[in-house]
């Protein structure tokens, strides 16, 4: 039973460009969690998504960021034009209920 | 706003002794709490959990305190081990019917290190 899956594991993108992050949930589970960790810092919760909705996109910065979990495939964390402010660790969870799993996280270079 | 805080940024304890990590928070409508584990360069490893209606939890070595009226945890591991060295984040989340919809709120972490 595999756990959830983050695609790449690592991420280079200059400034400007776009980076987008895989998140595979695992095996039944219907909930998809995206969470940001700067450098010292804890995880800050970015968006909630279950298949084709966004539930809660209260942690997502306004400008530049979008996610995505469609029917079919992994949810998509996209950064538009990415700055170097945006060089950190994207962890992704599921859960089926109240525990959450989390992914081996892709961590994201800005040059 | 940090609603979830650990205030000890690090603890060292020796092997085979007990580790008290501790965590508090601001938000009473938070029902459901967790400890996650991490090692550097992965993901948040799930330890234990503890509902509001309960005070404690335990699951081997891991023991988890709730102390509602104080809006304070705690995780006890006994007997510590080298290969617990690690971060440990609390984190609390608020069930249906609320606004947070399920999402967990972080406190900044404790580096832990059992010293053998």
């Amino acid at each position: 039973n595999a756990g959830v899956m983050q695609n790449p594991r690592h991420l280079v993108r200059r400034r400007g460009q776009e980076a987008r992050l895989r998140c595979s949930p695992m095996k039944g589970h219907s909930h998809v969690y995206w969470y940001r960790q700067l450098p010292e810092e804890g995880l800050k919760f970015m968006v909630y998504l279950q298949k084709e909705n966004i539930i809660d996109e209260s942690g997502m910065p306004k400008e530049r960021f979008s996610a995505e979990f469609p029917k079919e495939g992994p949810s998509i964390l996209r950064i538009q034009q990415v700055v170097r402010g945006d060089s950190a660790a994207y962890f992704c969870a599921s859960s089926a209920w109240n525990e959450q799993f989390f992914g081996p996280g892709t961590r994201l270079t800005v040059l | 706003d940090q609603q979830v805080k650990q205030n000890s940024p690090s603890l060292s304890v020796q092997e085979g002794r007990i580790s008290i990590l501790n965590c508090d928070y601001t938000n009473s409508m938070f029902d459901y709490f967790l400890w996650y584990k991490k090692y550097p360069a992965e993901g948040p490893t799930f330890l234990i959990s503890i509902s509001s209606i309960k005070d404690k939890n335990e699951d081997g070595r891991f023991t988890v305190f709730l102390n509602k009226s104080a809006k304070h945890l705690s995780l006890h591991i006994v007997p510590s081990q080298p290969g617990d060295s690690a971060v440990y984040f609390c984190a609390a989340s608020a069930g249906p019917g609320s606004s947070n919809t399920g999402k967990l709120i972080f406190g900044q972490g404790t580096t832990l290190q059992v010293k053998p």
